[in-house]
């Protein structure tokens, strides 16, 4: 079952912050979250496998809240570079390299 | 190091013809999984091979196949294709499969 991204689609300002979630209905064994920009492959940003686990490059970070079986990618003070469509995606079970991915969130920073 | 390199970029099909697209994963890399991407669906699971087995595979009727090679190299193939299978087919590799992917820049399939 495919996870649940919210929001469809956010635009900001530079500087400003922004919050992508990911939810399932089913239990999430680990998170994937990636970047597309128009017209590129998706670029792994990060992978969160336990619960609790928060991760951070820069100044994107995430969570994985594994009882709430969601997961929040946060974006500070957003540059033009953001832009783009995030995706996350889960394991369709505990061992398995099958991603599932959520519709994407499309992310557009303006100057 | 190199990335995940596919081939071709574009191809042009006609109805009821088959395509093989090519793989070839980040060195080291033994997982390699195939993806294809719509407008309309998303990103979807086609298959996952490691170590020349087919692991998992997605909800594809079974004229898309694939395999792997000793090299880690992948392949896969549609035929008899119908216009629904215009996408872009991603291939994906990782060390294991339990670990973030690395795309390829996709193959742009376009069936007329």
């Amino acid at each position: 079952q495919q996870p649940v991204q919210s929001p469809q689609a956010v635009i900001l300002r530079e500087g400003e912050d922004a919050v992508i979630n990911c939810s399932s209905s089913k239990a999430l064994y680990s998170v994937h979250w990636y970047r597309q920009k128009h017209g590129e492959a998706p670029v792994f940003l990060m992978i969160l496998l336990k619960g609790g686990e928060q991760k951070g490059h820069e100044k994107i970070s995430a969570s994985f809240n594994e009882k709430k079986q969601q997961s929040s990618l946060y974006l500070t003070a957003s540059q033009l570079s953001y832009s783009g469509t995030y995706f996350c995606g889960t394991p369709s079970s505990s061992n398995t390299g099958k991603l599932i991915f959520g519709q994407g969130t499309t992310l557009q920073v303006k100057p | 190091k190199a990335g995940v390199t596919q081939t071709p970029r574009y191809l042009i099909k006609t109805r009821g013809q088959q395509v093989t697209l090519s793989c070839s994963p980040i060195s080291g890399h033994r997982s390699v999984s195939w993806y294809q991407q719509t407008p309309g669906q998303g990103l979807q699971f086609l298959f996952e091979y490691f170590s020349e087995t087919q692991r998992n595979k997605g909800n594809f009727p079974g004229r898309f196949s694939g395999r792997q090679f000793s090299n880690s190299r992948s392949e896969m193939n549609v035929s008899t294709l119908e216009l629904g299978d215009s996408a872009l087919y991603l291939c994906a590799s990782s060390p294991r499969g339990l670990y973030g992917y690395t795309f390829g820049s996709g193959t742009r399939l376009t069936v007329v």
